[in-house]
């Protein structure tokens, strides 16, 4: 089946211990990207990449790290968490060419972080 | 920043009605809108994808339509099931971006 997985779905945290949460899709595409979705906000995006070690800051990069050492992985990096980044997060993978051609995006399922 | 703007924020309807609602985005640079239908406790998932001014495109009782020129896209419901109930996304990317950003929504609720 094809999908994107993404794991924790949940993670209850403290302050400053560092965390991983990682993404895979096996649907073999280019890009992928991570948004966080807050109450009121609308889903903003944290960091793309359009293929295997490029990645490129979205609109709130922050406190995030990414990488792209495969193309089907792309772990979100949280090196300091703080309260700030309590939020529920997506990741995000399309075909060739990314949402900037036709394409659609397929999310995985979420992923709520509660940072302490 | 590109600013992609929803309304109504909210809207309730009974079962059977028609239901319509908007998606604003800048008309200059236009490349591409997305929507997409996102069901509580789910993940997003994607109903369309425009690009061509006047462009309509249908699934099922779902319908939506694209003015690039005045930058606005307009996504129907016909006889609306209480399953429809969902906050429905709309996205925009602009030519020389690489980035989709997404409006807040507008969240249906469907009453039987």
């Amino acid at each position: 089946e094809a999908q994107v997985t993404q794991n924790p779905r949940y993670l209850i945290t403290v302050t400053g211990k560092k965390l991983t949460v990682t993404c895979s899709q096996n649907m073999n595409h280019e890009y992928m990207s991570w948004y966080r979705q807050d109450p009121g906000l609308g889903l903003r995006q944290i960091y793309y990449s359009m293929n295997v070690e490029v990645t490129d800051k979205g609109d709130v990069p922050e406190g995030y790290k990414v990488s792209r050492k495969e193309k089907r992985n792309f772990p979100l990096i949280l090196e300091s968490p703080s309260p700030n980044q309590t939020s529920l997060y997506f990741c995000a993978s399309t075909k060739r060419g990314g949402p900037s051609s036709y394409n659609e995006q397929f999310f995985g399922p979420g992923t709520r972080l509660t940072v302490l | 920043i590109l600013n992609v703007e929803q309304s109504p924020q909210s809207l309730h309807v009974q079962e059977g009605d028609s239901t319509n609602f908007t998606c604003s985005f800048p008309s200059s640079n236009f490349y591409a809108l997305h929507w997409y239908r996102w069901e509580t406790a789910k993940s997003p998932e994607a109903l369309f994808v425009m690009t061509l001014n006047g462009d309509e495109k249908k699934k099922g009782r779902i319908s939506a339509t694209l003015n690039t020129k005045e930058g606005y896209s307009y996504l129907y419901i016909k006889g609306s099931q209480p399953e429809d109930s969902a906050t429905y996304l709309c996205a925009s990317r602009q030519g020389g971006s690489e980035k989709l950003v997404f409006g807040k929504g507008t969240k249906l609720t469907v009453n039987p």
